[in-house]
């Protein structure tokens, strides 16, 4: 089966702080994917990475950075965490890109900022 | 614009009642995927199925049948003898070239079974 593992299930931070979330896959996924879920807004693409080293904006990339230096760990940066970031955040990841591939996601992170 | 509409925002039902989960979706393209993913309280979504638009065949799994029809443009999703365990979380979501990656999620429906 495939595992996604996420740092933390629950963290609280202040307003201001540099904050990292991490998500781990251990089935080679080549892609990788961070969204954030909102009451009434479903899931929204912030970041994604085809490969090491490598990501494309999602939807709502502002106020969020990415890192990908090895393949089966990639992380969420928010550089200076905002009220507004308060959420649930959700890493899947997926074999390769492309019509018949399915995500697997995380048991997601929820994030209050204070 | 909303490209995956779940109207229902919650659904409520007794154990053993069959539930429908609605799902509106809108694409330009002829060839495009649908999925279902449950969320139970644990938080992790769970994969549940993938159709293409070339396969309107209507699927069963157990308990759980899906309705694809493309001239309403809607891919519904029914819970036979609603169970418990059912409660979650349920999302509908759109994948079209040439990102298929980029998953649009609708808003999901919270279906919440009584014992």
């Amino acid at each position: 089966d495939v595992k996604v593992t996420q740092s933390s299930r629950y963290l609280v931070k202040r307003t201001g702080e540099k904050v990292f979330l991490e998500c781990v896959q251990d089935m080679d996924h080549e892609n990788m994917f961070w969204y954030r879920q909102d009451p009434g807004l479903g899931l929204r693409l912030i970041y994604f990475s085809y490969d090491v080293k490598m990501k494309e904006k999602g939807d709502i990339p502002e106020g969020y950075s990415v890192s990908r230096e090895k393949k089966e760990r990639f992380s969420l940066i928010l550089e200076s965490a905002s009220t507004n970031q308060t959420s649930m955040y959700l890493c899947a990841s997926s074999l390769t890109g492309g019509q018949e591939e399915t995500q697997y996601f995380g048991p997601g992170t929820r994030l209050l900022v204070l | 614009a909303q490209k995956v509409t779940q109207a229902q925002t919650e659904i409520s039902v007794v154990e053993k009642e069959d539930v429908t989960l609605d799902c509106v979706y809108e694409t330009r393209d002829t060839t495009y995927y649908l999925f279902w993913y449950k969320q139970p309280p644990s938080g992790e979504l769970v994969f549940l199925i993938r159709r293409n638009s070339f396969d309107e065949q209507n699927e069963i799994s157990g308990r759980y049948s899906w309705n694809f029809q493309k001239s309403t443009s809607s891919f519904n999703f029914t819970i036979t003898a609603s169970q418990v365990v059912d409660s979650a979380v349920y999302f509908c979501a759109l994948s079209e070239a040439p990102a298929w990656d980029k998953l649009s999620f609708g808003a999901g429906t919270t279906v919440t079974v009584r014992a």
